[in-house]
């Protein structure tokens, strides 16, 4: 699976959009983009993910540049209970792959009130 | 909304003790994950399992791990002989199908003295 990179940690006042980048510059065509996120050390949670079109779910939006190098997570209205570890991964569909997620230190996103 | 179980919440043993860890996935889910995240660390993958038999491993899941699907709605994690260095919170996921998002667990915190 490609390598992912992120912004250790970022701040977002309570209200605003949180906009999360994410690095995947060697990702290829069949790898599709998720994020999860962990509130403190409760299990990863499942936000959303893409392949390349931009998606949309009750939680965030996805937003893939059109070459596939790098996603921003949009949480369009942070609160406070949105201060968790944010993890972008990028995993292969198919081929010898059973589901492996391969998470990385991700990016501590802080909402402030 | 159904999710992930895990029990006990929280194990203390004694090194060289067995432990089994429980976990009860969703209940339409095909696809089980055992993860563990030593604290301070990164999630970490352990093993996959679909259709009785373990599709994936890491390096990690060792001859001392065992996983076991013991009825229709079970999933288990066996530590043989625990060590101090498997002292971490350990994840059960699930998934519909192979490359489906994963839903974990709340997690088990495991400490070995």
């Amino acid at each position: 699976d490609a390598k992912t990179t992120q912004p250790p940690s970022m701040d977002c006042a309570e209200g605003r959009a949180a906009n999360l980048p994410c690095n995947h510059s060697t990702i290829s065509g069949n790898e599709y983009v998720y994020w999860y996120r962990q509130i403190h050390s409760q299990g990863p949670q499942y936000i959303i993910h893409g392949l390349k079109n931009n998606e949309t779910n009750e939680m965030a939006s996805l937003i893939i540049t059109e070459d596939r190098k790098s996603s921003t997570l949009i949480l369009p209205h942070a609160t406070l209970r949105d201060t968790a570890v944010y993890y972008c991964i990028v995993r292969a569909a198919g081929g010898t792959s059973y589901g492996k997620l391969t998470f990385g230190q991700g990016t501590i996103l802080t909402v402030h009130p | 909304e159904p999710e992930v179980t895990q029990t006990p919440s929280h194990q203390v043993t004694q090194m060289g003790q067995e432990v089994i860890l429980h976990c009860v996935p969703i209940s339409n889910h095909l696809y089980f994950y055992w993860y563990r995240q030593i604290l301070g660390q990164k999630v970490e993958f352990l093993v996959s399992f679909y259709n009785n038999e373990i599709s994936e491993k890491s390096e990690i899941f060792d001859d001392q791990f065992s996983v076991e699907r013991p009825d229709g709605s079970n999933f288990t994690l066996k530590i043989r002989s625990t060590k101090l260095e498997d002292s971490a919170m350990y994840f059960c996921a699930s998934s519909e199908a192979r490359n489906y998002e994963q839903y974990f667990g709340p997690g088990t915190r495991l400490t070995v003295t």
